[in-house]
């Protein structure tokens, strides 16, 4: 069974850095892109990018592009996405995603339970 | 970027009747080569994650309900729900994922679904 789990809630204040994860199992790790998409409170479902964990290819929505690093350990399986300077307005639910298919990168047949952060100015 | 546009904004339908949602894309999501349009919708409940219900504009995922149907080509698309349950309420979000990013697969804007 393809699961993906992910790290639990945060709470940190503006500047700090933060890493949340997304541990996946019950299938092959290196051979299917993971894409983080972000939902801000009471609002839409916005894709930030995605990664191939074969070989750490990225590619980042121009909205989050320099905003965010993802990254990723195949030992492990598990995908991380990390912030070196946090902001009030990065206060979200966070979503980790697989697609249904390994020749199918866009639409997206499992998730993440969602990580929220929380961030104070 | 293809901008993605969803109505209603919210919905509210009585128990066993049919929901209807439109999704516009701002250019043409179907891809001539293979005939297919790049257009999926997924259901969101309040605290859970996203689930795929569509794929492909109209291909019903494993284990959804068939009274959830998907249809358009091009621009315009349509998520029907018909004899609706009050399992069924929740946002729904099309999706479109044509091309390879940047800049990416964008999300309509959510139609929120209740019952009359």
């Amino acid at each position: 069974e393809v699961q993906l789990v992910q790290s639990g809630a945060e709470v940190k204040k503006s500047g700090e850095s933060l890493r949340i994860s997304c541990k996946a199992s019950g299938y092959n790790f290196d051979t299917y892109w993971i894409a983080w998409v972000r939902q801000m409170p009471g609002k839409g479902l916005e894709w930030m990018g995605n990664i191939y964990p074969g070989d750490s290819e990225t590619r980042y929505s121009a909205s989050f592009q320099g905003q965010v690093t993802m990254s990723a350990d195949k030992s492990i399986s598990t995908a991380y996405l990390h912030w070196s300077s946090l902001k009030a307005s990065d206060t979200a639910m966070y979503f980790c995603a697989r697609p249904r298919s390994f020749d199918s990168t866009g639409y997206y047949s499992y998730w993440g339970q969602g990580t929220l952060v929380t961030v104070s100015s | 970027d293809i901008v993605v546009t969803q109505s209603p904004d919210s919905l509210a339908v009585s128990l066993g009747e049919r929901a209807t949602i439109t999704c516009r894309s701002s250019q043409s999501v179907l891809y001539t080569s293979n005939n297919k349009n790049y257009l999926a919708w997924y259901q969101q409940k309040p605290g859970q994650p996203p689930r795929l219900l569509i794929y492909w504009a109209s291909t019903r995922e494993s284990g959804v309900p068939d009274r959830f149907s998907g249809s358009g080509s091009g621009t315009d698309f349509t998520l029907t729900i018909n004899s609706l349950q009050a399992e069924d309420v929740a946002t729904y979000y099309c999706q479109q994922y044509y091309g390879n990013p940047p800049p990416g697969p964008t999300f309509g804007g959510g139609t929120k679904v209740e019952i009359k």
